[in-house]
């Protein structure tokens, strides 16, 4: 079983839908959460990063973890054609120094 | 204040030959770290290194595969006798202390074994 499980996708949606991104896990010490965009032929860049559980927004874009279902998710509001990327969720221990990524998830936005 | 730079972006080998590459961390980072990335899958922890010390490199493959970051220049990334199963992207990120959630990536090095 991998650490972190995320669904490859690929997930097609009309612009202005809401998006929902998923990733599950199964070690009980991560403590940091975070989600990249990949664009094609890019570097992962970092969207947004939440410490144990909760929720946090920036924008259109919403993360929550719930550390008691190992279960992170990602909520992108009002969705654009640039939003097309694939997305990473990957997480970290306490005083850990690596990240772990789930596969990602393919994500296209049609016009 | 330039990012991760990572050359060559594409780097094609023959069975056997070595690769080497190079990465430069964003300025007044002093921690790398090294990914690799496989056709359809997630980023894979390498090496984690400091200047003139390796931290940590449970991800690395025990043979062939060897990473630096000297005193002065780029972390190197080397691969000798390279086999078509180290097709794969390589990516650099950089932090300025050890790893909170302050990691920036470099647009990686695309690895081709012909």
């Amino acid at each position: 079983q991998k650490e972190v499980e995320q669904d490859p996708g690929p997930l097609s949606v009309p612009e202005g839908a809401i998006v929902s991104l998923n990733c599950t896990y199964s070690n009980s010490a991560f403590q940091y959460f975070m989600w990249y965009r990949q664009y094609s032929r890019k570097g992962p860049e970092l969207l947004m990063y939440t410490y144990s559980s909760g929720n946090k927004e920036d924008g259109r874009f919403t993360a929550q973890v719930d550390k008691s279902s190992k279960y992170i998710s990602l909520f992108i509001r009002d969705s654009q054609p640039s939003d097309s990327a694939t997305y990473l969720c990957a997480m970290k221990g306490q005083g850990a120094q690596k990240l772990v990524f789930g596969q990602g998830t393919r994500l296209t936005i049609n016009p | 204040n330039a990012g991760v730079m990572q050359n060559p972006r594409h780097l094609v080998r023959r069975r056997g030959q070595e690769a080497r590459l190079r990465c430069s961390p964003m300025k007044g980072h002093s921690h790398v770290y090294w990914y690799r990335q496989l056709p359809e899958e997630g980023l894979k922890f390498m090496v984690y290194l400091q200047k003139e010390n390796i931290i940590d490199e449970s991800g690395m493959p025990k043979e062939r595969f060897s990473a630096e970051f000297p005193k002065e220049g780029p972390s190197i990334l080397r691969i000798q006798q390279v086999v078509r199963g180290d097709s794969a992207a390589y990516f650099c990120a950089s932090s300025p202390g050890q790893l909170g959630t302050e990691a920036f990536f470099g647009q990686g090095t695309r690895l081709t074994v012909v």
